[in-house]
């Protein structure tokens, strides 16, 4: 069972650049995130999606866009990309609201130089 | 917003030891439950246990436990039995209706022989 997956694991963007970061999940889990971690922190949240077709903005959206067409997959949109967007990123997904934890993808560690 | 305090960035324990990690969060929703998860150093987040705040008894989950104190806002992590392999960070995430997580800034447990 893949559970949560993300590709690329790495990148290296200039500044101005764009890119997409993917995730998918095979687990037909209705809800799903995007998170940062900057060196030494927390996480913070995005996006997140809690179906096909509808987002909405976390604590720290800007300079970021999503999409949810299908269940499986959420990608995060990189436009313009600036040296504060190097950071690792994490998607979760989770079966909904309440006590149900989240699964985390592997990361994808991204440098904007 | 919430607030969410860990106090202690590092902490050691010895092995087989017993260690808490101290976690309080600051939410007006009477309605929330806590994460706890570990991010060993390879970066993936492992989910730990789970506190609903209707929950009437502590939750356990083998060798972690919550010391869960409502009135005071505050959620414990209780390691027993520490081994080597608990080396991480520690991260507490409450989240109100827990559609949403807000992370702390984590504790970095060190067990050492």
């Amino acid at each position: 069972n893949a559970g949560v997956t993300q590709t690329p694991k790495f990148r290296i963007l200039k500044i101005g650049q764009s890119m997409t970061l993917q995730c998918t999940q095979d687990m037909n889990h209705n809800y799903m995130y995007w998170y940062r971690q900057d060196p030494g922190m927390g996480l913070k949240l995005i996006y997140y999606s809690v179906g096909a077709g509808i987002t909405d903005k976390g604590e720290v959206p800007n300079g970021y866009n999503v999409s949810r067409s299908t269940t499986e997959d959420f990608p995060l949109r990189l436009e313009l990309a600036a040296p504060s967007q190097t950071s690792v990123y994490f998607c979760a997904s989770a079966r909904g609201q309440g006590p149900y934890e989240q699964y985390f993808g592997p990361g994808t560690r991204l440098t904007v130089t | 917003a919430q607030k969410i305090t860990q106090t202690q960035p590092g902490m050691f324990v010895q092995e087989k030891e017993a260690v808490t990690l101290d976690c309080t969060y600051d939410t007006s929703d009477p309605s929330y439950g806590l994460f706890w998860y570990k991010q060993p150093s390879s970066g993936e987040m492992i989910f730990l246990i789970y506190q609903g705040s209707y929950d009437q008894q502590n939750a356990t989950e083998g060798r972690y436990s919550l010391n869960f104190q409502k009135a005071r806002k505050s959620a414990n992590l209780v390691i027993s039995a520490s081994q080597l392999g608990d080396s991480a960070m520690y991260f507490c995430a409450p989240g109100e209706n827990t559609d949403k997580l807000i992370f702390g800034t984590g504790t970095r447990l060190q067990v050492f022989p």
